[in-house]
């Protein structure tokens, strides 16, 4: 069964700073990669996908990286700001399309 | 990206009770929806998947009587909490994609129920 593990479980950074999330996950066979941003009591927002095919994805200050041989990817998020705070989690589709392992997140906080 | 909508926000029922959620994809067409559940400080679990037309596949450990799944339309699905109990409580996420291959899986935002 894939496992999915995101570390660190929470981060707080001063406002500006560079960071890097990690996800990594176990079985290699996995259709796509999704990072997620989640907001205190609400949904999921989708950030970036990264197909299996590919090794990145870039978005305004954020770029995903993907090894999938090593099973993991990375978030990183350049000039953080403390609208950044929010809870990342990072899902790959394995087994069969349309089923997506979580990990449990990391609970980032940028400080003004 | 795509808009899905998730109604209502937060709900409370009493014990017993039935409780239904809708989750509408707003601007395309949902061929496959999906129901977590999501516990505090914890990830999601998927409940179940559903596509269009089709009776609901569940995971393993959901009880499909309870948790009961309709997708009748392309653009909406609807999670029935029947006979609801205090631990029913929790927060659940829909999620909608158009089952094209290597395309995003798009959020509602949430349900927040409480049995009480």
């Amino acid at each position: 069964k894939q496992e999915v593990t995101q570390i660190p479980a929470a981060l707080s950074v001063p406002e500006g700073e560079n960071l890097v999330l990690n996800c990594s996950f176990t079985d290699s066979a996995i259709y796509n990669l999704q990072w997620f941003r989640q907001d205190p009591g609400k949904g999921l927002t989708s950030l970036l996908l990264i197909q299996s095919s590919q090794r990145e994805q870039t978005s305004g200050r954020l770029n995903a990286s993907l090894d999938k041989s090593s099973g993991r990817s990375t978030l990183y998020i350049a000039a953080s700001q403390p609208g950044d705070s929010a809870t990342y989690l990072c899902a790959v589709e394995a087994d069969n399309f349309n089923k997506f392992y979580f990990g449990s997140g990391t609970k980032l906080n940028v400080k003004p | 990206g795509a808009v899905v909508s998730q109604h209502p926000s937060r709900v409370i029922c009493k014990s017993g009770t039935s409780v239904k959620i809708e989750c509408r994809s707003l601007d395309f067409q949902a061929t496959t929806m999906f129901w977590y559940r999501q516990f505090p400080k914890q990830s999601l679990m998927l409940m179940a998947t559903s596509n269009e037309g089709s009776k609901a596949t569940y995971e393993q450990g959901v009880e499909k009587d309870k948790f009961l799944i309709n997708h009748a339309s392309l653009t909406l699905s609807t999670l029935t909490v029947t006979s609801a109990h205090p631990e029913d409580s929790s927060f659940y996420i829909c999620s909608a994609r158009t089952g094209a291959l290597n395309t995003e899986a798009f959020f509602g935002q949430g349900t927040r129920l409480t049995v009480v």
